[in-house]
């Protein structure tokens, strides 16, 4: 079936260090990718996608670019604040529906911490 | 535009007893989705409503269930409830079945079975 793998972490950084979360895929056809960020206490929030392959999501100063060629969707910022402390999960939606389930596959998340 | 809506935000049963959970989409969106968030599995698939049929079901027992009715609000029903059912249940809503819009979630209903 469907997969995603990402780094679980806790990952520490320090503000307006460099961020790359890995994630990379293992599905069918050509699913969409997203990635969405889980603030403490909150439901989940989508901060970027793409549908296809070289599709370049962004969003708030994150990036992802999806590619079929390594199955990957790795998001990157900059720039990071104290204020992106967050889980971030990756996730696909399939392209076709077999007539199983076609929810969205996410990954187990990656637990960011940035350090003033 | 109100976001989703879900309810209640915490309840706290004792096995063997059942739940439901409400779940109150975006106006406009006729699609729903029901996740299961635990420490151990993560975010995983339930079920997914569209015109008041279930359309998509993840790998959860039978007594897993849910509907939709005609204004789009969902409820999931979790019967004969077990340890294991003790979870973050997260609802998500969007505008079709179309894979490529965008799914938005509520806050979620925290579950304590004791």
């Amino acid at each position: 079936g469907d997969s995603v793998t990402q780094m679980e972490g806790p990952v520490t950084l320090s503000e307006e260090a460099f961020l790359t979360i890995n994630c990379t895929y293992t599905a069918t056809g050509y699913p969409s990718l997203f990635w969405y960020v889980q603030y403490p206490g909150e439901g989940l929030q989508l901060l970027l996608k793409a549908t296809k392959a070289d599709d370049k999501g962004s969003n708030k100063g994150f990036e992802a670019t999806y590619r079929k060629e390594t199955t990957s969707f790795h998001l990157e910022k900059g720039s990071v604040q104290v204020s992106d402390s967050a889980v971030y999960f990756c996730a696909l939606r399939p392209m076709y529906s077999g007539g199983g389930a076609d929810g969205l596959t996410f990954g187990k998340g990656t637990h960011l911490i940035i350090q003033p | 535009k109100a976001g989703v809506t879900q309810t209640p935000r915490y309840l706290i049963k004792t096995r063997g007893q059942q739940v439901t959970l409400s779940c109150s989409p975006i106006s406009g969106h006729r699609s729903v989705s029901w996740y299961q968030q635990t420490p151990g599995q993560g975010l995983q698939f339930l079920f997914e409503y569209f015109s008041e049929t279930q359309r998509n079901k993840g790998n959860f027992p039978g007594r897993f269930s849910g509907r939709q009715f005609s204004n789009s609000r969902s409820e999931m029903n979790v019967s004969t409830l077990e340890l294991g059912d003790s979870a973050l249940y997260l609802c998500a809503s969007s505008l079709n079945r179309d894979r490529y819009n965008e799914q938005f979630f509520g806050p979620g209903t925290r579950l304590t079975v004791l």
